[in-house]
């Protein structure tokens, strides 16, 4: 299972936007995109999915492209308790996890 | 719904031993999957149940590993004969099962494993 490709870290200012990329070029047609991030100590928990249209949630936002090869979570107004690791997955079933974008948030 | 339990939390072990996790689900939910995390690493797929079925185990998954889960709701996991790369953060995590819509999985706290 090829993994998505996301960048290492990004930075971000309080009560700011945050867009975080990921590609994966090699997603099939019944694969969901899912978003999940990890806080500190924890478990990963979910954020959001999506298949093909743009998806909002209390959480986020997820913009997906037109040909599905990638797609960007959006948050849209960056909390300190954002700060986490944020896991972008293509699958179905199983989540097959990258090492995910490291977001930090500056006060 | 008390979300996914797992016990222990912490085990610390020494090579060549044989430990024992478990993991609770959230009631009534069908699916329940195993990752293990390393330092640094995203989770890593091992296995996952549809009620007592197993019905996938990753090639990376040694024969030292085995899971189950006798009754369609509780799930063990045992490492047999431990080694120092078995040191690692194991998290359980459960989903519904709904087969016409989308499964959100949900996860425990996780039990860290060090193995001396």
């Amino acid at each position: 299972d090829a993994k998505t490709t996301q960048p290492n870290s990004m930075e971000s200012n309080e009560e700011e936007p945050v867009h975080l990329p990921c590609n994966h070029s090699t997603i099939s047609g019944t694969d969901y995109i899912h978003w999940y991030r990890q806080l500190p100590s924890q478990g990963p928990e979910y954020v959001i999915h999506g298949l093909t249209s743009n998806v909002n949630n209390r959480m986020a936002s997820l913009a997906i492209a037109e040909d599905r090869k990638s797609s960007t979570l959006i948050l849209h107004r960056a909390t300190l308790r954002d700060a986490a690791v944020y896991y972008c997955i293509k699958g179905r079933n199983k989540l097959v996890f990258g090492a995910g974008t490291i977001l930090r948030v500056k006060s | 719904d008390t979300g996914v339990s797992q016990d222990p939390r912490h085990k610390i072990t020494k090579r060549g031993q044989n430990v024992t996790f478990r993991c609770d689900p959230i009631s009534e939910h069908n699916r329940l999957y195993w990752y293990r995390q390393t330092l640094g690493q995203g989770p890593e797929f091992l296995t996952y149940f549809q009620n007592e079925a197993q019905l996938e185990k990753s090639r990376l998954l040694s024969d030292r590993f085995s899971a189950e889960r006798p009754k369609g709701s509780f799930s063990t996991l045992e490492i047999q004969r431990t080694e120092q790369g078995d040191s690692a953060m194991y998290l359980c995590a459960s989903s519904p099962g709904l087969t016409s819509s989308y499964n959100e999985q949900f996860f425990g706290p996780g039990t860290r494993l060090t193995v001396l």
